[in-house]
């Protein structure tokens, strides 16, 4: 059964840093999401992606954050200078159809020292 | 601003007996309704959805309640396995708005059935 891959599966940093996630969506979704979670909180909506824009992002997604589809296959998330505060799971999700069910990766451990 | 609550941060149900979680939502342009599972070190999984204009979905041993006039939507696990223990999130989005269809979640009810 297709799924959602995501590398890597634990990112370790330091504050300042640039990090880059990545996640291979399913091969024929069209529409890419990025969540995050930190540690005893919910799941938080970063941004979606359709066409080779973003159509929607909340307010979590600030200048430090980027997203990319450099190629047919790979989806991006970009931080440029990491906080303490962006460490958590980041979770990449795909569908073929908006508005239908999203598929999730199972998510990068993002931690900023 | 939580959108979508889920009250009760975890529930002890015995096998075989009825599992039912609750979730409640605060805007009224909601019109689709997921639930989620979650393993421990794994991504969400899909587990079932509802479309506004349905009152109840079912799959399985798995059904989906909704009540628009309370926003409140329930999921039912019936018969409840040792193998369902885990968090369940309930999720909502606005589909009928031009938007990218943003999951707003809830914080998750950690589901444990005992044998």
């Amino acid at each position: 059964e297709p799924e959602v891959t995501q590398t890597p599966s634990h990112q370790v940093t330091q504050m300042g840093q640039e990090v880059i996630l990545r996640c291979v969506p399913i091969s024929n979704h069209l529409y890419f999401y990025w969540y995050r979670q930190i540690l005893g909180q919910k799941v938080e909506f970063l941004v979606s992606f359709y066409n080779n824009e973003i159509s929607e992002k909340s307010e979590i997604f600030d200048d430090q954050f980027s997203v990319e589809r450099p190629d047919g296959s790979n989806f991006t998330l970009k931080i440029r200078s990491t906080k303490l505060e962006d460490s958590a799971m980041y979770f990449c999700a795909s569908t073929l159809d908006r508005g239908t069910e999203q598929f999730f990766g199972p998510g990068t451990r993002l931690t900023v020292l | 601003d939580q959108q979508v609550k889920q009250n009760s941060p975890s529930l002890s149900v015995q096998e075989g007996r009825i599992s039912i979680l609750n979730c409640d939502y605060t805007n009224s342009m909601f019109d689709y309704f997921l639930w989620y599972k979650k393993y421990p070190a794994e991504g969400p999984t899909f587990l079932i959805s509802i479309s506004s204009i349905k009152d109840k979905n079912e799959d399985g041993r798995f059904t989906v309640f909704l009540n628009k006039s309370a926003k409140h939507l329930s999921l039912h696990i019936v018969p409840s396995q040792p193998g369902d223990s885990a968090v369940y999130f309930c999720a909502a989005s606005a589909r009928g708005s031009n938007s990218g269809y943003a999951l707003n979640f809830g914080k998750g009810t950690s589901l444990l059935v005992t044998p």
